[in-house]
């Protein structure tokens, strides 16, 4: 256990649909992030907040919608995705959002788009 | 954010030490150097960090040369459970270019 926990673990939606990836962290930390891992790729970057302050967003198209309604709690909205967007999305939190902070990641959502 | 370079896999045995080098030429004066291992359907897990020199905890030593244009994480003795993608950052602020790279992804065989 990190400290960092993500809902759902798995999931299956179609193009069409509209569903949300939950995360919430019990470390007290202030840094959120998003994360996209596809098959054989590197872990990718989607989007950093501190202090429920979106500060990064790295060219990650509008299907992905992030909210981070306090420093607990960080939600990516997902929708209309296409079949590419099926991947392993890992959340983090760090006390702060300098890079020499360890991040401390959840298990992440497999996420399938039929 | 300076762009490291790292062997794409590694082999070894049980009980060996493994070295895995990472290059990173770009590396600014501020930025630190981080290592994570990761295993298969899981979130990367923080392993060691350091500046220069020589850092050690209790599951990895990080050997940094005076030019910090390269670092070296040491595994000593691994085991069956030590395979996974081990990663290798450098970086101080800047998500702009932060980015894990492909890793390296060590087998330890029994």
């Amino acid at each position: 256990e990190t400290g960092v926990t993500q809902t759902p673990r798995h999931l299956v939606m179609g193009m069409t649909n509209k569903k949300s990836l939950k995360c919430e962290q019990h470390l007290g930390h202030n840094a959120m992030y998003w994360y996209k891992q596809s098959a054989k790729k590197p872990l990718e970057l989607m989007f950093v907040y501190s202090l429920e302050e979106r500060v990064e967003n790295n060219s990650v198209p509008s299907r992905f919608s992030p909210e981070c309604p306090n420093s607990s709690h960080l939600f990516l909205h997902l929708h209309t995705l296409q079949p590419e967007d099926s991947a392993l999305y890992l959340c983090a939190s760090s006390q702060e959002t300098a890079l020499y902070n360890e991040q401390f990641f959840g298990p992440g959502t497999r996420l399938t788009v039929l | 954010l300076a762009k490291t370079t790292q062997p794409i896999s590694m082999d070894s045995y049980e009980g060996q030490e493994v070295n895995i080098t990472c290059s990173h030429n770009n590396i600014a004066t501020n930025d630190y150097i981080t290592w994570y291992q990761q295993f298969p359907s899981q979130g990367p897990r923080f392993i060691i960090q350091g500046y220069k020199t020589k850092v050690t905890n209790e599951v990895a030593s990080l050997f940094i040369p005076a030019d910090r244009k390269s670092s070296t994480l040491s595994l000593p003795r691994v085991s069956l459970s030590d395979t996974a993608v081990y990663y290798c950052l450098v970086g101080l602020y800047n998500f702009n270019k932060f980015y894990f790279g492909s890793g390296t992804k060590l087998n330890v065989k029994p």
